[in-house]
């Protein structure tokens, strides 16, 4: 499976948008970009996941480039409550594992 | 639902004692997973379940054993305890190879 990189840490203040943006330019072409987020104690929860088309849910936008070497979360209205880590993975899904990387600390703040 | 549960929540251990983890899933998921969570660390796999009585290694799998006999649970077992083991274990399951549900955690420490 491809690596990801991510910036260790962001702030955002609440009610704007949280725009986390994760590299992966050695992704092979069957495989899908994932999100999941770690809120403090917890076990992680998945957000989101695609291919190569932008995707849309109720949690979060994901933008994948053109060439899919990158990847961006969009949590359109951030709250306190979505103050967590957020891993990007990338994975072929014929696979079962999810490889877990140090993730995207992000802090929302009032 | 009550989704992944995992038993116990907390654990002390002394070195060289063994333990049963014991993970729990009411969504007729396939896929199940062992996860360990060392402090300021991702994840990573311990040992993974396809379907229930098959069982596979995954990244770090020394020093652990693990069951699927039913396939609602996934036990993870450590025969003889050491301080390298405290950590916390993450269960969780999947009906497919996208969305894994992830239970609360199992804190131990192994003194």
């Amino acid at each position: 499976d491809a690596k990801t990189t991510q910036p260790p840490s962001m702030d955002c203040a609440e009610g704007r948008a949280a725009n986390l943006p994760c590299n992966h330019s050695t992704i092979s072409g069957n495989e899908y970009v994932y999100w999941y987020r770690q809120i403090h104690s917890q076990g992680p929860q998945y957000i989101i996941h695609g291919l190569k088309n932008n995707e849309t849910n109720e949690m979060a936008s994901l933008i994948i480039t053109e060439d899919r070497k990158s990847s961006t979360l969009i949590l359109p209205h951030a709250t306190l409550r979505d103050t967590a880590v957020y891993y990007c993975i990338v994975r072929a899904q014929a696979g079962t594992a999810l490889i877990f990387g140090k993730g995207t600390t992000l802090s929302v703040s009032s | 639902n009550a989704g992944v549960t995992q038993t116990p929540k907390f654990r002390v251990l002394k070195t060289g004692q063994s333990m049963t983890l014991l993970c729990a899933q009411d969504m007729n998921h396939e896929y199940m997973y062992w996860y360990r969570q060392d402090p300021g660390m991702g994840l990573r796999l311990i040992h993974y379940s396809v379907g229930e009585g098959t069982t596979a290694k995954g990244e770090v799998p020394d020093g652990y054993n693990v069951s699927r006999l039913k396939k609602q649970n996934f036990l993870l077992g450590l025969e003889s305890a050491a301080p390298s083991q405290t950590s916390v274990y993450f269960c969780a399951s999947s009906r497919n190879v996208n969305e894994q549900f992830f239970g609360p955690g199992t804190r131990l420490t192994v003194l």
